[in-house]
């Protein structure tokens, strides 16, 4: 059974762009989650879709904002981009939605790097 | 709002060596999450525990729930290089579905 991916794995951008993130889940998986991974603030939680509809949000600013596809499938897109935006992106999968009961299964990150 | 504390950040000990790393909160949560990553990779479920007290063996790890369920910790025998990484605990209110809450870390490196 293949992993969750993501891509790409790194990316470069300036201040002031625009970048979107892809995530496929693990097959089966209906619901995805995004979070944030800095040296300083650790993993924060962006937002969760479960069939294609966004059922939390952490607080992130409205710059951050995602959709997820008919096929689980989920973006991520961050506007106007600033440079404490620099972090690891994760995106994570679980069958039964997010809960800390359920396991979440974490792709390998997108490294986006903000100049 | 629900907040996880970990200690220690840092530790770095030698291979065969035993050490304990905590998950604090003031908080109650319904259950509580222990993950592993590694470089370059994202976190990989190790353990989640329900019940207070609960006790529950992986090999040479053991994770431990509070009786009041507002912390835990993980103990590791005979450390080996491969345990190297960074350990999060995270926890929720364990509902159907809600946000998942994780802490800071602590980054364990095991030195031959």
């Amino acid at each position: 059974k293949a992993g969750v991916t993501q891509t790409p794995r790194y990316l470069i951008k300036t201040r002031g762009q625009q970048v979107t993130l892809s995530c496929s889940p693990i097959s089966g998986h209906r619901s995805v989650s995004w979070y944030q991974q800095t040296p300083g603030q650790g993993l924060q939680f962006l937002f969760e879709y479960f069939s294609e509809t966004q059922r939390n949000k952490g607080n992130f600013p409205g710059r951050f904002s995602g959709r997820q596809f008919s096929n689980s499938r989920s973006e991520m897109n961050v506007s106007t981009l600033e440079l404490g935006d620099s972090a690891l992106y994760l995106c994570a999968s679980s069958y039964q939605g997010l809960s800390s009961y359920n396991e979440q299964f974490f792709g390998p990150g997108t490294r986006l790097t903000v100049l | 709002t629900q907040l996880l504390e970990q200690s220690p950040q840092f530790l770095s000990i030698q291979e065969g060596e035993n050490l304990t790393v905590y998950c604090n909160s003031s908080s109650v949560f319904s259950s509580l999450q222990w993950y592993r990553q590694e470089p370059g990779e994202g976190p990989v479920l190790l353990v989640t525990v329900v019940t207070g007290g609960e006790v529950k063996k992986l090999k040479r790890l053991t994770f431990q729930f509070g009786d009041a369920r507002k912390d835990s910790s993980l103990h590791i025998t005979a450390a080996q290089t491969g345990d190297t990484g960074l350990y999060l605990c995270a926890g929720g209110p364990g509902t159907s579905y809600d946000k998942v809450i994780f802490g800071p870390g602590t980054s364990l490196s095991v030195i031959p």
